[in-house]
């Protein structure tokens, strides 16, 4: 039973370019949390997805972010136009029924801006 | 507001020493989490408390709802322990999401 697949676990894209990162939830987990992990700050929730339906984005940025969990494949947090602050370590994590009943991390997402 | 509160930020200790890392938080929470992450490294979560005690191994997490403080021990800590520790709580009538503390870096010395 493999646990959360992040991929990939680098990505280097230069600004303005898009960034996709994509999460696959272990089997049988049908909640995904995106976090994000700045240089040198803690880690921040993002957006908590459900399957086919985003529940809160309360802490996704206005513009360029977009995430989806769709009810075939993984979950895909899109950056549009990335800009040197976008730099920072992303994490996943599933859950099979909300938090109550813990969570499995994937190993990240390092996106670099250059 | 809902916030966390980590101490010490940052920990030195020698090999064979009782560690103890510190969580406060400000009102009510579903769950309160335990998480070590190694530089560059992936997140591992270590515990997850509602109530009580639990204990893996050398570790030990503790929580007491109504003072809302929760401790982290290490017992007879190694080198391999050093990593950031996490403190992270989901709170009561939110969404299901984390607010994390800002982390205790542990560094082991042999």
């Amino acid at each position: 039973n493999a646990g959360v697949m992040q991929n990939p676990r680098h990505l280097v894209r230069r600004r303005g370019q898009e960034a996709r990162l994509r999460c696959s939830p272990m089997k049988g987990h049908s909640h995904v949390y995106w976090y994000r992990q700045l240089p040198e700050e803690g880690l921040k929730f993002m957006v908590y997805l459900q399957k086919e339906n985003i529940i809160d984005e309360s802490g996704m940025p206005k513009e360029r972010f977009s995430a989806e969990f769709p009810k075939e494949g993984p979950s895909i947090l899109r950056i549009q136009q990335v800009v040197r602050g976008d730099s920072a370590a992303y994490f996943c994590a599933s859950s099979p029924m909300g938090s109550v009943y813990g969570y499995t991390f994937g190993s990240g997402t390092r996106l670099t801006v250059v | 507001k809902n916030e966390v509160e980590q101490s010490p930020q940052n920990l030195t200790a020698q090999e064979g020493e009782f560690i103890t890392i510190n969580c406060s938080y400000s009102v009510g929470i579903s769950a309160l989490h335990w998480l070590q992450q190694h530089p560059g490294g992936g997140i591992v979560s270590l515990f997850m408390l509602s109530s009580g005690k639990k204990k893996h191994g050398r570790l030990i997490a503790t929580i007491n709802i109504q003072e809302k403080h929760s401790s982290l021990h290490i017992t007879a800590s190694h080198p391999r322990d050093s990593a950031v520790y996490i403190c992270a709580v989901s709170f009561q009538g939110g969404s299901e999401k984390l607010v994390f503390g800002k982390g205790t870096k542990l560094t082991v010395n042999p």
